[in-house]
């Protein structure tokens, strides 16, 4: 089984509040993702890492934000959130490049 | 034109029934492929890699037709386990490259 954590695993709150979700893993991957999926929808990628202090954008433009201080953790923080931001987040690490991905449960956000 | 497309299906079969899932690509640069399962509610969770030769892993077969530009899954004797979501995802040339189709449902009756 893959080592890698999202908290929280539900979260509920309010239009404007500041939120982190959390992503660890202990697996040692350099590269870890940030991806975004609506219910039977696509996954589309929000933030990427090739390793500590390297983070970028994904594909899908995202008003989150992301840092990289250590290997084997990967918070997204969303600022001001709006209902527009309700989705499922999922945290992801991978040890290539080719795209053998390991998944975290995921992060269900609700915003009123 | 969307990158990766699949049959959302849902695809009803009964236990033990052979089914396959084609899922197309339009970018011919793409470089390598996976097929994903994931549960309702889960995270998606690797499956198989698709080689050129094709490769099998018990039930499951998975076959690459680069000239056609798609990739399949086979699976054989369905068990109740098998009911989930597929994905077909599609390497463009790194890890920050992939494309994940939307998924074909299976639901495998008793």
């Amino acid at each position: 089984e893959a080592d890698i954590y999202q908290t929280p695993r539900y979260l509920v709150i309010g239009t404007g509040k500041k939120i982190t979700l959390e992503c660890s893993q202990t697996m040692g991957h350099d590269k870890m993702y940030w991806y975004q999926q609506d219910p039977g929808m696509e996954l589309h990628l929000i933030h990427y890492s090739y390793g500590v202090n390297s983070t970028e954008k994904g594909d899908l433009s995202s008003e989150s934000t992301v840092s990289r201080i250590r290997t084997e953790h990967f918070p997204l923080t969303l600022e001001s959130a709006r209902p527009s931001h309700t989705s499922q987040y999922l945290c992801a690490s991978s040890a290539r490049e080719t795209g053998e991905l390991f998944f975290g449960e995921g992060s269900r956000l609700t915003v009123l | 034109r969307k990158e990766v497309e699949q049959d959302p299906g849902p695809f009803n079969v009964p236990e033990g029934a052979t089914v396959a899932f084609n899922c197309t690509y339009s970018n011919s640069a793409s470089q390598s492929f996976f097929w994903y399962r994931q549960d309702c509610r889960k995270e998606p969770k690797l499956l198989m890699s698709v080689y050129s030769s094709g490769n099998e892993d018990g039930r499951f077969t998975a076959q690459l037709n680069r000239a056609s530009q798609y990739i399949s899954l086979l699976i054989r004797d369905s068990k109740l386990s098998d009911s989930a979501t597929y994905l077909c995802v599609v390497n463009r040339g790194s890890a920050r490259q992939l494309t994940f189709g939307s998924g074909t449902q299976l639901t495998v009756l008793p």
